[in-house]
């Protein structure tokens, strides 16, 4: 099944930027697209974005299309998310998720997420 | 936009009884339906995929049904570490998940 970590979480100012790597490992990593998913203190879950295997296609949610760019490495095994023009709404737990070889939009595993806070 | 409601916001149950969980679809999402599960402090964990199908290593007592804008999650002879919040998601179009449910003692 493999394992995800998530890296590059911190605070950062209103308008800053950030960017979240996701380091695969035990997985063919170029079978499978990849996609984050956040959460926000205490609510629900909310899929941001998504990038099929060989990074040909990308996918974003109307809140941050624009502002967020999905990006792979698969020499690396390594899935990245671009974040700027943050919001204090962008706030929340930032995970990385495996979806099925067949593409479709669920997650068969999870990373253990990585904080991000907007805050001046 | 498909919108995801899951019923009801909290389920209160006895260990060994059945939990039975809810989700509607604002539209028909065929059965690209799936549920997850998630503890405190945790990330999810995928429960079921299309609609019915167990994912690797889920216990029996975990079941799906359901087709269309009906879907059931089926928890039977709830143990201790089955209370938690479970949230619903469609992949028939853009993903979205249901708001959860809370299952707790």
């Amino acid at each position: 099944e493999g394992q995800l970590v998530e890296s590059g979480g911190g605070l950062v100012q209103p308008g800053g930027s950030l960017r979240l790597s996701c380091a695969a490992s035990g997985l063919t990593f170029s079978s499978h697209a990849m996609s984050w998913v956040r959460q926000a203190p205490g609510k629900g879950l909310e899929w941001v974005s998504g990038i099929s295997g060989t990074a040909g296609s990308t996918y974003y949610a109307d809140s941050v299309k624009g502002r967020f760019t999905i990006s792979r490495d698969n020499s690396k095994n390594t899935l990245f998310l671009q974040m700027t023009s943050l919001r204090a709404e962008d706030t929340a737990i930032y995970f990385c998720a495996k979806q099925p070889p067949t593409g479709l939009y669920y997650a068969l595993s999870w990373g253990q997420g990585a904080l991000v806070t907007v805050s001046p | 936009e498909v919108v995801m409601t899951q019923s009801p916001a909290t389920l209160s149950v006895s260990p060994g009884e059945i939990a039975t969980l809810s989700c509607r679809a604002s539209q028909s999402v065929s059965t690209h339906l799936a549920w997850y599960q998630q503890k405190s402090g945790q990330a999810p964990r995928l429960l079921i995929y299309g609609a019915s199908t167990r994912a690797t290593d889920v216990p029996a007592r975990f079941s799906g049904s359901g087709s269309g804008t009906e879907f059931t999650l089926t928890i039977t002879g709830l143990q201790s570490e089955d209370f938690a919040v479970y949230y619903c998601q469609q992949y028939n179009n853009w993903p979205r998940f249901g708001q959860g449910t809370r299952l707790e003692i």
